[in-house]
């Protein structure tokens, strides 16, 4: 099983470009995250997809755009990188069915933004 | 709504010395609680859960929590560390019976001292 597969895993930017994350899961999950990483910061939640259609902001959605492609992709769009979007992305998923797994999580993506 | 306080952002302790992450939460409702490791450059994967039952959970790696109602704790132990335990822990809260997204708190960072 591939669980979640995030792409690109390492991508710079220069202010201004724009670009997309990829995320798919394999699981037949309802629910897709995008969580950013900082230091000291923990994870935050950047948008959700409870279904296939639907999306809702999360604590930090100021500079993204997400896009749920189909039940198994949910893509992540930064439409003028800025450098305080430099962060580690995690893709996540999880089932309504199976909420005391809580998520499985991709990789990540590590993004700079010089 | 929920929160996690992690009480700690970094414990150093020598190795096969016991450690304890402090985890505590606040929440109206009822919650499933779950810890979650990072190892460097990783992304998350989920070390133990705690849905409902046996107040005392184990998890894999050696690790176990306790949750205490009445203090809304989840503290996470291991009585004697090994070097490959260093990395950042995660506690984190979702709903009881709700596919709804996860509330993480900022992390603690275990340092493991030769």
């Amino acid at each position: 099983n591939a669980g979640v597969t995030q792409t690109p895993k390492f991508q710079v930017l220069k202010t201004g470009q724009s670009m997309t994350l990829q995320c798919a899961q394999d699981m037949n999950h309802n629910s897709m995250y995008w969580y950013r990483q900082d230091p000291g910061m923990g994870l935050r939640l950047i948008y959700y997809s409870a279904s296939e259609g639907t999306t809702d902001k999360g604590e930090v959605p100021n500079g993204y755009n997400v896009s749920r492609l189909n039940k198994r992709e949910f893509s992540l769009r930064l439409e003028s990188a800025a450098p305080s979007q430099t962060s580690v992305y995690f893709c996540a998923s999880s089932s309504n069915a199976l909420i005391g797994h809580g998520y499985t999580f991709g990789s990540g993506t590590r993004l700079t933004v010089v | 709504a929920q929160s996690v306080t992690q009480l700690d952002s970094q414990v150093p302790v020598f190795e096969e010395a016991p450690v304890e992450l402090r985890c505590n939460y606040s929440s109206s409702v009822s919650v499933y609680l779950f810890w979650y490791v990072q190892y460097p450059n990783q992304g998350l994967q989920l070390l133990l859960k705690y849905l409902s039952g046996s107040t005392l959970v184990k998890g894999i790696n050696g690790f176990e929590a306790e949750f205490n109602k009445s203090q809304t704790s989840f503290h996470l132990r291991k009585p004697s560390v090994h070097i490959s335990d260093t990395a950042e822990y995660f506690c984190a809260v979702r709903r009881m019976n709700r596919d709804d997204k996860i509330i993480f708190g900022k992390g603690t960072r275990l340092h493991i001292l030769p």
